[in-house]
């Protein structure tokens, strides 16, 4: 079975550039996840969704961050104006449901912000 | 705030040895303890996992100890292999709530 997958694998902008991400979960998965790692830390949920509802977006920064998983399946993480300490890699998960606790991670998007 | 705590922060072993990682938490609602091993440039792959009904969980050289009274738990490496070399994140939760992760262990493993 395919992997989850994200793009781009990197990507470099200068402050208050916008920037969006793609992921597409594992087929079947209805639980996807939006973590932010920076160097040195584990990674921080920043949301969840359970097919395309938003089960937990407390950590999400709104202001400038927003999320979206139309349709259930591909989902799109969008930070509008950037910060440079929004600079980390953003992982999306998935999981077969909410109540299973195995994620699946994809490589991630390595985002630098100048 | 931090709801895991992992220690040490990197550790290097000779191949061969064995490698200890700790971690701690403060929930006592938290119920599934997974280890998650991430490779330089990928995410993170689930490694092993326990729930606090046991104390110890072995898959192959990967031993999770859980000491659920002092509400810790550890990950053991037996054998240590280069090809373990790796950042090793615990995490904690309650079921159907969000992963809780440690700041990370980064293990090498030297020939």
């Amino acid at each position: 079975e395919a992997g989850v997958a994200q793009s781009p694998r990197y990507k470099i902008i200068e402050k208050r550039q916008s920037v969006a991400f793609w992921c597409n979960p594992i087929s079947g998965h209805a639980t996807l996840y939006w973590y932010q790692q920076i160097l040195g830390q584990g990674p921080k949920l920043l949301i969840q969704f359970q097919n395309n509802g938003v089960v937990d977006d407390s950590q999400l920064p709104k202001d400038r961050f927003s999320a979206e998983r139309l349709k259930g399946v591909d989902s799109t993480l969008k930070i509008q104006p950037a910060k440079l300490e929004d600079s980390a890699v953003y992982l999306c998960a998935s999981s077969r449901d909410f109540s299973y606790n195995e994620q699946f991670f994809g490589p991630g998007t390595r985002l630098t912000v100048l | 705030q931090q709801q895991v705590k992992q220690s040490p922060q990197s550790l290097i072993v000779q191949k061969g040895g064995i490698s200890i990682i700790n971690c701690a938490y403060e929930n006592t609602a938290f119920d599934y303890f997974p280890w998650y091993q991430q490779f330089p440039g990928k995410g993170p792959a689930l490694l092993i996992a326990i729930r606090p009904d046991v104390s110890e969980k072995k898959e192959g050289r990967f031993t999770i100890s859980f000491n659920k009274s002092a509400k810790q738990f550890s990950l053991h490496i037996m054998d240590s292999q280069p090809g373990d070399s790796a950042t090793y994140f615990c995490a904690a939760s309650m079921i159907r709530y969000k992963l809780s992760f440690g700041a990370g262990t980064t293990v090498t493993v030297r020939a």
